[in-house]
């Protein structure tokens, strides 16, 4: 009955391959988020989706590539990884499609690029 | 950009004792929230401020928001082991309604 899902866990890989990591949400919620965690615990928003329609994509590199199939998933590719992006990264979703109540996180996923 | 600034960075405290965590922002805000993340694991919700509101209570938790001043602060009362975390507060923007801005977080330790 987890209510944000993401797999893997973790994920060790090496530079230049393409890896997936996989949200799913049991909430009902309409919006989606992914967060990307440095290691200084810094954690910026990559991208959002609400009903599976992109709503906020913030600067980031375009080897990174969201897919919402229903507004119960939301999941992350990255085309030819680089070390730089070894980090944890959340999902989130939220009750409505505004911002104003609260946001639900997943475990994380941790990406080490070797 | 980064909106929320937490200060201290780094907090040490005995149990039992108050744990007070501090948050400053520059933009307009639509509602400020406080986030908890232990180690390892994924941020969990605490309690939401909504910008025409002062103090707000949960629990151990009271929060305060001064908008003039655009700062908030965190405290919890009668600190306990498992309150060691990582504490972080994120701010919804005026008119960017569907994103959250979060800082860097304020890692307290609770000693028993």
């Amino acid at each position: 009955d987890t209510a944000v899902s993401q797999t893997p866990k973790y994920l060790v890989t090496q530079m230049g391959n393409d890896k997936s990591i996989k949200c799913e949400q049991n909430l009902g919620h309409d919006t989606m988020y992914w967060y990307k965690q440095d290691s200084k615990k810094f954690l910026k928003i990559m991208f959002s989706y609400n009903n599976k329609e992109l709503i906020i994509n913030e600067t980031v590199p375009n080897r990174f590539s969201p897919k919402s199939p229903d507004k119960a998933h939301l999941n992350l590719h990255i085309n030819s990884l680089e070390l730089g992006d070894s980090a944890v990264y959340f999902c989130a979703s939220s009750q409505e499609d505004r911002v104003r109540e609260t946001q639900y996180f997943g475990p994380g996923t941790r990406l080490l690029v070797l | 950009s980064q909106q929320g600034e937490e200060d201290p960075q780094a907090l040490s405290i005995q149990e039992g004792e108050n744990a007070t965590m501090n948050c400053s922002y520059k933009t307009s805000i639509n509602n400020l929230q406080w986030y908890r993340q232990n180690s390892g694991r994924g941020l969990v919700h605490l309690i939401l401020i909504r910008s025409n509101e002062r103090e707000k209570h949960s629990g151990r938790l009271r929060v305060t928001l001064d908008t003039s001043k655009k700062s908030s602060s965190l405290l919890i009362t009668a600190s306990r082991a498992a309150d060691t975390a990582s504490y972080f507060c994120a701010t919804a923007s005026a008119g960017s309604n569907y994103k959250l801005t979060f800082g860097k977080g304020t890692l307290l330790t609770v000693n028993p």
